[in-house]
C-alpha cells in the first residue's frame, strides 16, 4: 500500500531563512505529487504538482518543489520564508488525481 | 468563482444522533471527494463520487456512513448514530476531472457530545 512519510512534525525558522519540508512515498509506480498548506481552522490550498516531465515544479508563494525518483522524495522549498507562512503542511501523493494519501503534515512556525 | 463550499463549518451532535454534511463543488466540478481530518493527523480519504455514482469508497467505515452526490444539489455525507470517535474535520474537495487538481473546501467540524 502506498503511504507518505513526513519526517518532521515541527520546524521553526526565522523569517527570511530558507525553508526545506521534506516528504517521501512508497509506491508501486511514479505517483502525482502534490504539496498543500492550511492554516488554522482552514481548508487546504494547493501549493504545487507534479505530474510529469521537469523534476523541478514551481508552485504558489514562491514555493517549490524538486521529484527525485532515486530517493522517492518530493521535497517543498522556500528561499526566503515570510511570517505569513507559518501553517501546517501536507504532502500528498496519488495513482492519477483520484484517492490521495497523505502525510500527517509539517508545522511551520516563523520566528522574527 | 466561488470555491468548494461546505457547510455547516461546526456541528454538535449528541451521541446517537444523525450528522449530515454538506458539500457544493466548484462550478464544473463533477468530482467530489471527502476526507476526514482527526487532530494531529493527515487527511484520509473516505470516498470519491461523481454525479449520481460512487465511484470509490475503500475508505468509508462499513457501518453508519453514507455519502452521495445527486444529479441536482450538494454531495451530502452522512453520519448515522454518531460516536463520540467520529468526532473530526470532514473535508469536501472537488475537481473538473481526474486530470485535474482537487480543491479543498474549509471542512465541518463535528463534535460529539
Amino acid at each position: 500500500a502506498q503511504s507518505v512519510t513526513q519526517p518532521d512534525i515541527h520546524i521553526t525558522v526565522s523569517e527570511g531563512a530558507s525553508l526545506e519540508l521534506r516528504c517521501n512515498y512508497s509506491y508501486g509506480a511514479t505517483p502525482y505529487l502534490f504539496w498543500y498548506v492550511q492554516s488554522p481552522g482552514q481548508g487546504l490550498q494547493l501549493l504545487l504538482k507534479y505530474f510529469s516531465g521537469d523534476t523541478l515544479v514551481q508552485g504558489i508563494k514562491g514555493f517549490e518543489a524538486e521529484f527525485k525518483r532515486s530517493q522517492s522524495s518530493f521535497n517543498l522549498r522556500k528561499p526566503s520564508v515570510h511570517w505569513s507562512d507559518a501553517a501546517e503542511y501536507f504532502c500528498a501523493v496519488g495513482f492519477g488525481n483520484e484517492k490521495l494519501t497523505f502525510g500527517t503534515g509539517t508545522r511551520l512556525t516563523i520566528i522574527p | 468563482n466561488a470555491g468548494v463550499m461546505q457547510n455547516p463549518r461546526h456541528l454538535v451532535r449528541r451521541r446517537g444522533q444523525e450528522a449530515r454534511l454538506r458539500c457544493s463543488p466548484m462550478k464544473g466540478h463533477s468530482h467530489v471527494y471527502w476526507y476526514r481530518q482527526l487532530p494531529e493527523e493527515g487527511l484520509k480519504f473516505m470516498v470519491y463520487l461523481q454525479k449520481e455514482n460512487i465511484i470509490d469508497e475503500s475508505g468509508m467505515p462499513k457501518e453508519r456512513f453514507s455519502a452521495e452526490f445527486p444529479k441536482e444539489g450538494p454531495s451530502i455525507l452522512r453520519i448515522q448514530q454518531v460516536v463520540r470517535g467520529d468526532s473530526a474535520a470532514y473535508f469536501c474537495a472537488s475537481s473538473q476531472n481526474r486530470d485535474q487538481p482537487q480543491h479543498f473546501g474549509d471542512g465541518t467540524r463535528l463534535s460529539i457530545l
